[in-house]
């Protein structure tokens, strides 16, 4: 069974442009979550769906960065005008369950360096 | 405000020595704690997990060591092995209603010399 998938792996951008993040969750999982890992820090949670719904987008600078999942299956985010401070790796999971004993899979990341 | 904070931030241990993790948590109404190990260029995966009801798991050459009066959790690797050198990252379980949210700590990397 495939994993979760990202693309693209790495970018580069200069601030003020707007880059997009893909997501090909496990099949038949029906949750997904947006995670941004800065350098040497934990995972932080962005965003997460239950099949096309936001469940919780609090952590979201909604002014810059968006999040869909229109069918309930591939997801996409989306910066519109990148900061440095953006500057991490944007990590993509999904669970087959719902609650706190799901089991959440991480694709592999995008490292996201914005100069 | 950090609310699960990990001990060392980074740890050396030679092959086949046991290294022990800290970990600890703020808020009482967490009530499971997944542990994800990480390596370069990879996502986390989940490694192994403890509910508050538990006060041990075990997994192998992995254990979770729990204290909840304490609010602290602490990961055991026995005859550690320089595979074992990653980064490892305690998070908690926040349910708030229908709404459940990890948080993690900010990790240990963990070196295991030959």
């Amino acid at each position: 069974e495939a994993g979760v998938t990202q693309s693209p792996r790495y970018a580069v951008l200069q601030e003020g442009q707007a880059v997009s993040f893909w997501c090909d969750p496990i099949s038949g999982h029906d949750t997904l979550y947006w995670y941004q890992q800065p350098r040497d820090q934990g995972p932080q949670l962005l965003v997460y769906f239950r099949d096309e719904a936001v469940i919780d987008n609090s952590q979201l600078p909604s002014d810059r960065f968006s999040a869909v999942r229109p069918k309930g299956t591939n997801s996409t985010l989306k910066i519109q005008s990148a900061k440095q401070g953006d500057t991490a790796t944007y990590l993509c999971a999904s669970s087959s369950d719902w609650g706190i004993y799901a089991e959440q899979f991480f694709g592999p990341g995008t490292r996201l360096t914005v100069l | 405000q950090q609310q699960v904070r990990q001990s060392p931030q980074s740890l050396t241990v030679w092959e086949g020595e046991t290294a022990i993790l800290n970990c600890s948590y703020e808020d009482s109404t967490f009530n499971y704690f997944p542990w994800y190990q990480q390596f370069p260029g990879e996502g986390p995966a989940l490694l192994i997990s403890i509910s508050s009801v538990s006060d041990k798991k075990e997994d192998g050459r992995f254990t979770i060591f729990f204290n909840k009066r304490e609010k602290k959790l602490s990961l055991h690797i026995t005859d550690s092995q320089p595979g074992d050198s990653a980064t490892y990252f305690c998070a908690a379980f926040l349910s708030g209603g229908s709404n459940y949210k990890l948080t993690f700590g900010k990790g240990t990397l963990l070196t295991v010399t030959p």
